[in-house]
């Protein structure tokens, strides 16, 4: 089982529509999580970072952790154009000193 | 405007010349790496620093060096480049090694021929 999974996609949304992505992790003492967005042969920037179960909001961005399911969330809401992008969950696993990423959704958000 | 930046952005170059992608950080941070970055693989992490002159492997050193001689600077050496280290590359540095955003550079395309 990979430590960090993701849909591949694409996961395709209209514009002003939610977009729900998901990430799902194995290692049950993870403790920190992040989501990066990544343009197109681009660097990861960071959208939002969670630590403790529950939700997260900033802005139009909602981080969603549940420890119990080892999931974790990120919603977008009134999609826009620009939003389109690969978004990569990353995170601290309970043994491990570095961010173990996955391997990103690509989002596309369409007219 | 803090920021690492990495040189060169795009590269191509011929099996087994030896070649440096540079890496330098502006936030005084302790803590930093180097990923590549492959289709369907995700970024992995080839080798990381916890400090100056602490260095160690991450998931995928195998035909990578690495330096940390000034906290700034964390030089990633190809020795003898091979076609399969053609990646999209990523230097990146956080405050400390555990619970801490990463901070990218803009990436170095290598392409090896």
């Amino acid at each position: 089982q990979k430590e960090v999974e993701q849909n591949s996609g694409p996961l395709s949304v209209p514009e002003g529509a939610i977009a729900s992505l998901n990430c799902t992790y194995s290692d049950r003492g993870s403790q920190s999580f992040f989501w990066y967005r990544q343009y197109s042969g681009k660097s990861p920037e960071l959208i939002m970072f969670i630590y403790s179960n529950g939700d997260k909001e900033d802005g139009r961005f909602t981080a969603q952790l549940n420890k119990a399911s080892q999931y974790v969330s990120l919603l977008i809401r009134d999609s826009q154009p620009s939003d389109s992008a690969t978004y990569l969950c990353a995170l601290y696993t309970g043994t491990a000193s570095k961010l173990t990423f996955g391997t990103g959704t690509r989002l596309q958000v369409t007219l | 405007e803090a920021q690492v930046t990495q040189n060169p952005r795009y590269l191509i170059t011929v099996t087994g010349k030896k070649l440096t992608v540079t890496c330098s950080q502006n936030m005084n941070h302790e803590y930093m790496s180097w990923y590549r970055q492959d289709p369907g693989l995700g970024l992995r992490q080839i080798y990381y620093s916890m400090n100056v002159e602490v260095t160690d492997k991450g998931d995928v050193p195998e035909g990578y060096k690495v330096s940390r001689k000034e906290k700034r600077n964390f030089p990633l050496i190809l020795e003898s480049p091979s076609p399969n280290q053609t990646s999209l590359y990523f230097c990146a540095s956080q405050s400390s090694w555990m619970n801490t955003e990463a901070f990218f550079g803009q990436g170095t395309r290598l392409t090896v021929v």
